[in-house]
């Protein structure tokens, strides 16, 4: 049971390039997140899926796409670069959220991107 | 505007002593608190809860404190240990579903 995986774990990008970052877990679970940190703003959200096909805007979307083919794999792509996308990208997975009741994020290890 | 707050970047104590991270928040609709930690290289994991009808919840030598009144939130570790080293994460849940906002972070620092 890897939980979530993260690939790549490193990547540069020079302005204007494009990349996408995978996301898979195999906890089968329903809601699945990427979050970018940057120093001082702790996790900011940027797209979220609550379900296989689905996808929804978090609170900082713009550059970036998502798609969720899969239940277990999440894409966050980046169709072209810029250096304040520059930072540590991570994903996440819960099960599925029922009511007012709140269950566990398990994030990845984390991807650090460097754009320049 | 950030609506969830963790005024102290850094943090350091004895090991043995209590270690008190403090959070603030100004959305009134948060209903649901966390604490995450997380060690460099890795991703966060998950340390402690709140939901906000309560004002207290304990795990080992984990507490959360809810001041809901004053919209802040605070986590006690005692007594604290070199491994608690770490970045600690305040978070917090708007009404239902199962989104999080995050404050900035707390840098712990354990001394031997």
């Amino acid at each position: 049971n890897a939980g979530v995986t993260q690939t790549p774990k490193f990547r540069v990008l020079k302005t204007g390039q494009s990349m996408t970052l995978l996301c898979a877990q195999d906890m089968n679970h329903e809601y699945m997140y990427w979050y970018r940190q940057d120093p001082g703003m702790g996790l900011r959200l940027i797209h979220y899926s609550v379900g296989e096909g689905t996808t929804a805007k978090g609170e900082v979307p713009d550059g970036y796409n998502v798609s969720r083919l899969k239940k277990q794999n999440f894409l966050l792509g980046l169709e072209s670069a810029a250096p304040s996308q520059t930072s540590v990208y991570f994903c996440a997975s819960s099960y599925q959220v029922a009511g007012l009741s709140y269950n566990e994020q398990f994030f990845g290890p984390g991807t650090r991107l460097t754009v320049l | 505007d950030q609506q969830v707050k963790q005024n102290s970047p850094s943090l350091s104590v004895q090991e043995g002593r209590i270690s008190i991270l403090n959070c603030d928040y100004t959305n009134s609709m948060f209903d649901y608190f966390l604490w995450y930690k997380k060690y460099p290289a890795e991703g966060p994991t998950f340390l402690i809860s709140i939901s906000s009808i309560k004002d207290k919840n304990e795990d080992g030598r984990f507490t959360v404190f809810l001041n809901k009144s004053a919209k802040h939130l605070s986590l006690h570790i005692v007594p604290s240990q070199p491994g608690d080293s770490a970045v600690y994460f305040c978070a917090a849940r708007p009404n239902a579903g199962n989104m999080l906002t995050f404050g900035g972070g707390t840098r712990l620092m354990v001394k031997p």
